[in-house]
């Protein structure tokens, strides 16, 4: 089956640095990808849908700037946190879909600890 | 086991027994909807999905049921088992590959 790689599975950094966390669809070619955030006890907040070649779209309420995101292949996607803030710890999961099957496909998540 | 009303988070039940998880979706234009598990630390992992030209749609262990009038899905568990202890998700999309999810029901299975 469709499997979607994502890396790191948890990172701590200092607040103001950067994070950068990849999402590879390893066995399909991802045209489009998505980036969610998870709060404890919460449910998945779709952030922005990422498309390879061009800008991502991004929800409403969710800064471009700080969630940078780049879709330069049909099998990777990356989502960087610039400027970490506490604020920004969460858990972060990238979906694929698949063009073929219509399926979505998840990563295993990041969780992200800005200290 | 059942989850009274359309929003309770929790649902316990006995090992062995049916579990019922209800999900009330809001678009009533959406018309894929998925089922999802989510395990702690973990990505939501698919269980069933169904389109809105379905009422029913039966898996291993797993049935969804759509009610589009009332904008109703659940997600039935046969024969609970400690593994199926998680937190489960229903999903809609209208179309344009968007998934919108639901709160989520935390199942808790006991021995």
């Amino acid at each position: 089956g469709a499997v979607v790689s994502q890396h790191p599975s948890w990172v701590i950094c200092k607040s103001g640095t950067s994070v950068k966390i990849e999402c590879r669809s390893l066995d399909f070619q991802a045209t489009t990808m998505f980036w969610y955030r998870q709060f404890p006890k919460q449910s998945l907040m779709l952030m922005a849908t990422s498309n390879e070649g061009s800008k991502a779209t991004y929800e409403q309420g969710v800064e471009k700037d700080k969630f940078l995101i780049n879709h330069a292949s049909l099998t990777l996607s990356t989502l960087t946190v610039t400027s970490a803030h506490p604020e920004d710890s969460s858990f972060y999961i990238c979906s694929a879909a698949d063009p073929d099957t219509y399926g979505y496909t998840f990563g295993s998540g990041t969780r992200l600890t800005v200290v | 086991g059942e989850s009274v009303g359309l929003h309770l988070p929790t649902l316990s039940v006995q090992e062995g027994d049916n579990s019922i998880i209800n999900c009330a979706y809001s678009n009533s234009a959406s018309d894929y909807f998925i089922w999802y598990k989510q395990e702690s630390g973990k990505g939501p992992q698919f269980i069933i999905d169904i389109r809105s030209n379905m009422d029913k749609r039966q898996g291993q262990r797993v049935t969804v049921l759509l009610n589009k009038t009332v904008k109703h899905l659940s997600l039935q568990i046969a024969a609970t088992q400690p593994g199926d202890s998680a937190v489960y998700f229903c999903a809609e999309n209208w179309g344009d590959y968007k998934l919108s999810f639901g709160a989520g029901t935390t199942v808790t299975v006991r021995a």
